[in-house]
């Protein structure tokens, strides 16, 4: 089984700055996705970025950017010049790939609450 | 814009109620699915549906079920609701191919067991 762990319960940052939340996985899976979703306090999730583990590139989204190291099973979310509307729970979240698409049952892990500061 | 609708924003209900949570997405997606939110647990699956009056079990179906008789609503129901039921239940939906994990989540419901 897959499990999906965030070792920061919470994190603060300045408004403009830079953070970085952590994430780290546990898979026998050579194909698989990898996923930071964010949930603001109006409670709808919404993808922020994905990576697919056969690319050795990391994603990137505008300020958001991953560092996929996928020896270690590591994959940290990098947030730059922070603004107060990325306040929120961020969670990272695992999908093995399925070969002709579907499914799309994903891992969570237990989320990080970022609180971006004025 | 694909929505996922959830009928409740908050829901309160007594021990031993029988509870229906319903969700509605617009972009006849194939695939569907609830999740329980837990403080410092994560997200949970508890139930997912591939297609109309099919589902299979998530990690935590006891004490769920589900009903899908059309393709855009999954009902998630509570036969006899418990206080270890207060939690935040999350719908989602997802296209049948080429979603690669993006799912589309409605805004939850938080159930209240008293």
């Amino acid at each position: 089984a897959q499990t999906v762990t965030q070792s920061q319960p919470e994190m603060s940052v300045q408004e403009a700055e830079t953070v970085t939340l952590s994430c780290t996985y546990d898979t026998s899976e050579n194909n698989y996705y990898l996923f930071w979703y964010k949930q603001p306090p109006s409670r709808q999730m919404i993808l922020v970025i994905r990576q697919e583990a056969y690319k050795q590139q990391n994603a990137t989204e505008n300020r958001f950017s991953v560092n996929f190291q996928k020896a270690a099973k590591s994959f940290s979310l990098k947030i730059s010049d922070s603004q107060l509307g990325d306040t929120a729970m961020y969670f990272c979240a695992f999908m093995k790939h399925y070969r002709g698409g579907g499914s799309e049952k994903l891992v969570f892990g237990k989320g990080t609450k970022l609180t971006v500061n004025p | 814009d694909v929505k996922v609708t959830q009928s409740s924003r908050y829901l309160v209900k007594r021990t031993g109620e029988k509870v229906f949570l319903e969700c509605v997405q617009d972009m006849d997606h194939e695939n569907m699915f609830w999740y329980r939110q837990d403080p410092g647990l994560g997200l949970r699956l508890i139930y997912f549906s591939y297609d109309v009056k099919m589902k299979e079990k998530g990690d935590i179906p006891e004490g769920y079920s589900v009903s899908r008789e059309k393709k855009e609503r999954f009902s998630l129901i509570l036969e006899s609701a418990s206080t270890n039921q207060t939690s935040m239940y999350l719908c989602a939906s997802a296209p049948g191919t080429g979603a690669r994990g993006k799912l589309f989540f409605g805004s939850g419901t938080q159930l209240s067991v008293l």
